[in-house]
């Protein structure tokens, strides 16, 4: 089946310090792919459509310039987070859709998630 | 626009016994639903889906949902819940075209054995 692969799995720095996820497709290309974040027992917010070889498409209230994101290939997102500070430390999920299929079918797929921590 | 919701913020059932957690629906056309599990420091594993047909869906792991078009519910079954099905569950919708998955708040599954 689809796997969706997310790296880190658990990141610890310092308060400024810039971090990089990255999020592939590992057996299907997705020319989109969407960037979760859920906060402790709380359910997950959507925070960015990722389109490759495009800009992202961002929610309202999420800071483009604080999280970077970066579609360059069919099977490649990076989200990073900028100059990060404690009240970006969260859980943050990657999903994407293998729409070779037909999309309406087809379920999201899930990373494992990356847990940030900064100190 | 499409939304779910979850009424219960905690399910506690016994192992061995039936369970249900709900989920209901407001979406604008067809809706397209789905149940999700999400396990400790994981990212969430997809059960089942209902796109169109049967009303009853069948899903991975024993799970079932039942869409209800009158009632806009789509609640998640089980027939006989194991200790290892204890997790957070969600369920979600999303619109037409390849759009995000919208979530509902979840749903903290406790099986007792």
């Amino acid at each position: 089946g689809a796997v969706v692969s997310q790296h880190p799995s658990w990141v610890i720095c310092k308060s400024g310090t810039s971090v990089k996820i990255e999020c592939r497709s590992l057996d299907f290309q997705a020319t989109t792919m969407f960037w979760y974040r859920q906060f402790p027992k709380q359910s997950l917010m959507l925070m960015a459509t990722s389109n490759e070889g495009s800009k992202a498409t961002y929610e309202q209230g999420v800071e483009k310039d604080k999280f970077l994101i970066n579609h360059a290939s069919l099977t490649l997102s990076t989200l990073t987070v900028t100059s990060a500070h404690p009240e970006d430390s969260s859980f943050y999920i990657c999903s994407a859709r293998d729409t070779g299929a037909g999309l309406s079918n087809q379920p999201q797929h899930f990373g494992d998630g990356t847990r940030l921590s900064i100190l | 626009a499409q939304s779910v919701a979850q009424p219960e913020d905690q399910v506690n059932v016994a192992e061995g016994n039936p369970l249900t957690v709900k989920c209901t629906y407001s979406v604008s056309g067809n809706p397209y639903l789905f149940w999700y599990v999400q396990y400790p420091n994981r990212g969430l594993q997809f059960l089942l889906k209902y796109i169109t047909g049967d009303n009853l869906v069948k899903g991975s792991y024993g799970f079932e949902a039942e869409f209800n078009k009158s009632q806009t519910s789509f609640h998640l079954k089980k027939p006989s819940a194991l200790v290892s099905d204890s997790a957070l569950y969600f369920c979600a919708v999303h619109g037409s075209g390849n759009t995000p998955l919208v979530f509902g708040k979840g749903t903290r599954l406790s099986v007792i054995a």
